[in-house]
């Protein structure tokens, strides 16, 4: 198994400009977790998705940010426009059934907002 | 909304020596896990811990579940410098079905 797939590894981006995290879970697993990483604010949960349904965005930090599941396969967060504080590690993981499961982190997106 | 603690936030020890990490709740707990984040890196599930009092046991690491379901630890003894990284708990609750992680203890090791 490939385990959890982020793209891009790194991204570095301008002020302003909108930035597409994207993630594929492991194949059978039915949650699916968005986390932020920083040095101050430690792990973060975003958001939260089960069976492809949002079930807790109360992590979500404010309008700018927004996440979609479309399908079992494949999901994504946006962050419109962005701000340099939105700078860290962006974490997905996917487990078997619910998020009380073992969590299967994928290798992270480093972005950096100028 | 509620709270995981992890103390200490950083640990610094010599190789050979022994570490402890804990993690404490405000409310009781029906489950706790253990990740680990290798610098770098990202968390990797270690264990998951149940039952009242429960102990388990990975070669050096030693994992505690205490008996009021509110508090765990993680004992490494004799670390070694593969055991730098970021170790963190995270807590499930009962009445909403809530997990969270706590801040992570980093331990580094002096060869």
């Amino acid at each position: 198994d490939a385990g959890v797939i982020q793209s891009p590894r790194h991204e570095v981006t301008e002020m302003g400009q909108e930035v597409t995290l994207r993630c594929k879970p492991i194949s059978g697993h039915n949650s699916l977790f968005w986390y932020r990483q920083t040095m101050m604010r430690g792990l973060e949960l975003l958001i939260y998705f089960n069976n492809n349904v949002p079930i807790d965005d109360s992590g979500m930090p404010e309008d700018r940010f927004s996440a979609k599941m479309p399908n079992a396969s494949f999901s994504t967060l946006k962050i419109q426009p962005s701000e340099p504080r939105d700078s860290a590690v962006y974490f997905c993981a996917s487990s078997f059934v619910q998020w009380t499961d073992t969590q299967y982190f994928g290798p992270g997106t480093r972005l950096t907002v100028l | 909304g509620q709270q995981v603690m992890q103390i200490p936030q950083y640990q610094h020890v010599q190789e050979g020596e022994d570490f402890t990490t804990y993690c404490n709740s405000s409310t009781t707990l029906s489950n706790i896990q253990w990740y680990k984040q290798r610098p770098g890196g990202h968390p990797v599930f270690l264990i998951q811990l149940v039952k009242s009092g429960e102990v388990k046991k990975q070669k050096r690491l030693t994992f505690q579940f205490g008996e009021a379901k509110k508090n765990s630890s993680l004992h490494i003894t004799a670390t070694q410098t593969t055991d730098v990284g970021t170790y963190f708990c995270a807590g499930e609750t009962y009445n909403n079905n809530d997990m969270r992680f706590g801040a992570g203890t980093r331990l580094t090791v002096k060869p």
